[in-house]
């Protein structure tokens, strides 16, 4: 199984909604990673767990919560988001911990509207 | 500061060949990936290089000098489906990707 899976593929949520983009890798990998992606642009790198714990936070407003419940599952919460968030959430895993250099598997991504 | 560079956009016919450079100017190397995106949906892997000089993979080949911060993709026999963004990024000394805007190319019959 070398597939990353998320959910839903879709979501458009109000600014005052609160919701939650779900991932799940069964590839043993122990590196998870969220990235946003803007149409025409490359990912950009949100959170990265690494062996369950968050080991970098690219700076990310608090208005996205990151939560690894266990090593095959990620999940990112969503509360309060403005239209600017509205993007591609692509989540990714990858063999090992961060600091090696393995290449990371995308999921299909989240299409993700905030009106 | 950290910089990655490839054509915006390249446009090539079916079965012939294409060259996509990428320049880079990262704080340390850990390796260069090339990934390929279709549009709405996730990049998927298509090669890696740490070391200097060619690796192939089928149709496809990926080229690394480190000495001049230099990489290229080479698509043969292009096809229609082959139609893509192709995304240059580069693995910095902390591990982390650095990746380049993307090159859209688009395949003619």
């Amino acid at each position: 199984d070398t597939e990353v899976t998320q959910t839903p593929k879709h979501l458009v949520m109000g600014m005052t909604n609160k919701k939650s983009l779900k991932c799940e890798q069964h590839m043993g990998h122990r590196a998870m990673y969220w990235y946003k992606q803007k149409a025409k642009k490359p990912p950009e790198l949100m959170f990265v767990y690494s062996y369950e714990k968050l080991s970098i936070n690219e700076s990310v407003p608090s208005r996205f919560s990151p939560e690894c419940p266990n090593s095959s599952l990620l999940n990112l919460h969503l509360h309060a988001l403005q239209p600017e968030d509205s993007a591609l959430y692509l989540c990714a895993s990858s063999q090992a911990g961060t600091g090696m250099p393995y290449e990371q598997y995308f999921g299909p991504g989240t299409r993700l509207t905030v009106t | 500061g950290q910089n990655i560079d490839q054509p915006t956009e390249m446009t090539a016919t079916e079965g012939a060949i294409v060259q996509i450079n990428c320049t880079y100017q990262t704080s340390g190397f850990n390796g260069l990936f090339w990934y390929q995106q279709h549009a709405g949906e996730a990049p998927t892997f298509l090669s890696y290089n740490v070391l200097d000089g060619l690796e192939e993979k089928g149709r496809f080949s990926s080229f690394l000098s480190r000495s001049k911060g230099y990489s290229y993709l080479l698509l043969k026999e292009l096809q229609m489906k082959d139609s893509a963004s192709y995304l240059c990024a580069v693995m910095d000394s902390n591990y982390q990707l650095i990746w380049g805007a993307g090159t859209k190319l688009i395949i003619k019959p």
